[in-house]
């Protein structure tokens, strides 16, 4: 059953802690994203990655990092820098990388919520 | 930078009703556009998308959408709307050759029975 798994749905963390958000797509997809989904604000991209070993800032990637070791992984670390992490965080891949991205494939989503 | 226009936030119709989504961009050369939902609960989904070619594309559930290059729009189209419809649409818009995806801020759709 082939998709897009993210872990965990929930998350909690206490300001000034790093936290890493996991996603792992077994599609065999080159290309790899992460967005931010905020109330009103739709979708904002935090970092992409065309292939593996190598990864763009997107629009609002401070405060942010990525890392691509392998095809199927793309894992997110919300730093203690970024000033606002609440939010809904989705992953998603695309068949893709080397030219224009095609239809993009959206995991579930992680809510993290800073106390 | 490329931008995306979803000027309608919030639009409520009453089934059987006719729907129209607003999507604007804001780049004059090559584009690539999507229209994706996320219906309550589910993953965000490809509804549609235009890369070149008859401008008018149908996509899942009766969906619609018409490229108007002159007016950089990609307006979603839907000629009867159900319950089911009920749900969140992105606009997205891609430059092209290039890797990044632009999202428009989103349309809430709520089809009352």
């Amino acid at each position: 059953d082939g998709g897009i798994t993210q872990s965990p749905k929930y998350l909690f963390r206490k300001e000034g802690q790093n936290v890493t958000l996991s996603c792992e797509q077994n599609l065999n997809h080159d290309a790899m994203y992460w967005y931010r989904q905020d109330p009103g604000q739709g979708l904002r991209l935090i970092y992409y990655s065309q292939i593996v070993n190598d990864f763009q800032k997107g629009d609002i990637a401070e405060g942010y990092s990525v890392s691509r070791e392998k095809k199927e992984s793309f894992p997110l670390t919300v730093t203690s820098a970024q000033k606002n992490p609440t939010a809904f965080y989705l992953c998603a891949s695309s068949p893709q990388g080397g030219a224009s991205p095609d239809t993009q494939y959206f995991g579930p989503g992680t809510r993290l919520t800073v106390l | 930078a490329q931008s995306v226009s979803q000027h309608n936030h919030h639009v409520i119709l009453s089934e059987a009703a006719s729907l129209e989504l607003g999507c604007n961009y804001s780049y004059g050369g090559t584009v690539n556009l999507f229209w994706y939902v996320q219906y309550p609960g589910q993953h965000l989904q490809l509804l549609l998308k235009y890369f070149s070619g008859d401008p008018l594309v149908k996509g899942i559930k009766g969906f619609e959408a018409e490229f108007i290059k002159s007016k950089f729009s990609f307006n979603l189209r839907k000629p009867s709307v159900q319950w089911s419809d009920t749900a969140e649409y992105f606009c997205a818009v891609v430059i092209g050759g290039y890797q990044k995806v632009t999202f428009g801020t989103g349309t809430k759709l709520q089809v009352i029975p």
